[in-house]
């Protein structure tokens, strides 16, 4: 079965300092990675996603995460962080070697609140 | 804004009240879902249509009746709810459930529902 696990229910960073979110995953077959923001009283929103390629994708606002196959990792950083990146994260998988029936369908972590300090 | 459109973006109902959720996307996708989102539980997956077959029901109380007339328009048929059903609905589409890479999906921003 697919799961993935985000381990810290909060990352709190200074601004400016690096951050980094954790996100592991176990899925049968090459997996499908994806990060999604929530700001507050909304829906979540894409940032990025791994498939295939390059180990290292840049997604929107400056992210950027990298896909560790031997770790099954998929860690969310940005080099720098803002106040205003303050919000609820959320790592997803999907087992790309299942497409039918509940193995097409992301499986979403529990979220971790990144809390940035001026 | 993400393209998905949700109405009412707020509501509160008796247990013996029957009310709607609607959600509207515009970005020509194929696929449309609902989660629920609770405090301090992961997203719970709820329904999923593809191409307006309903391919998901992940044991979702019969309380809740999902409706897709077409691959824009989705609806959550509520009635009989009861408290524990209060929480933040949300609506997601995709290119297509199953296969290519446009796998990531794009959410509303949410109905919080809360049931007195």
């Amino acid at each position: 079965a697919q799961s993935v696990a985000q381990p810290e229910d909060q990352v709190n960073v200074a601004e400016g300092n690096p951050l980094t979110v954790k996100c592991t995953y176990s899925v049968s077959g090459n997996p499908y990675l994806f990060w999604y923001v929530q700001y507050p009283n909304r829906g979540l929103q894409f940032l990025l996603k791994y498939i295939t390629g390059d180990n290292l994708v840049k997604g929107s606002y400056g992210f950027e995460a990298e896909f560790n196959k031997s770790q099954t990792s998929f860690h969310l950083k940005k080099p720098s962080a803002l106040v205003s990146d303050s919000a609820l994260y959320f790592c997803a998988v999907r087992d790309g070697a299942n497409y039918g029936g509940s193995q097409g369908n992301l499986i979403f972590g529990k979220g971790t609140k990144l809390s940035v300090k001026p | 804004e993400t393209g998905v459109t949700q109405t009412p973006r707020h509501l509160v109902m008796g247990m013996t009240n029957k009310k709607s959720l609607k959600c509207e996307q515009h970005l020509g996708h194929n696929a449309m879902y609902w989660y629920k989102q609770s405090a301090k539980k992961p997203l719970e997956l709820m329904f999923v249509y593809n191409f307006k077959e309903q391919t998901e029901n992940n044991s979702v109380p019969s309380r809740f009746s999902p409706e897709c007339p077409n691959s824009s328009h989705l609806f959550l048929h509520l009635h009989t709810l009861q408290p524990e059903d209060s929480a933040l609905y949300l609506c997601a589409s995709s290119q297509d459930q199953r296969e290519g890479n446009q796998l990531e999906q794009y959410f509303g921003p949410g109905t919080r529902l809360t049931v007195t």
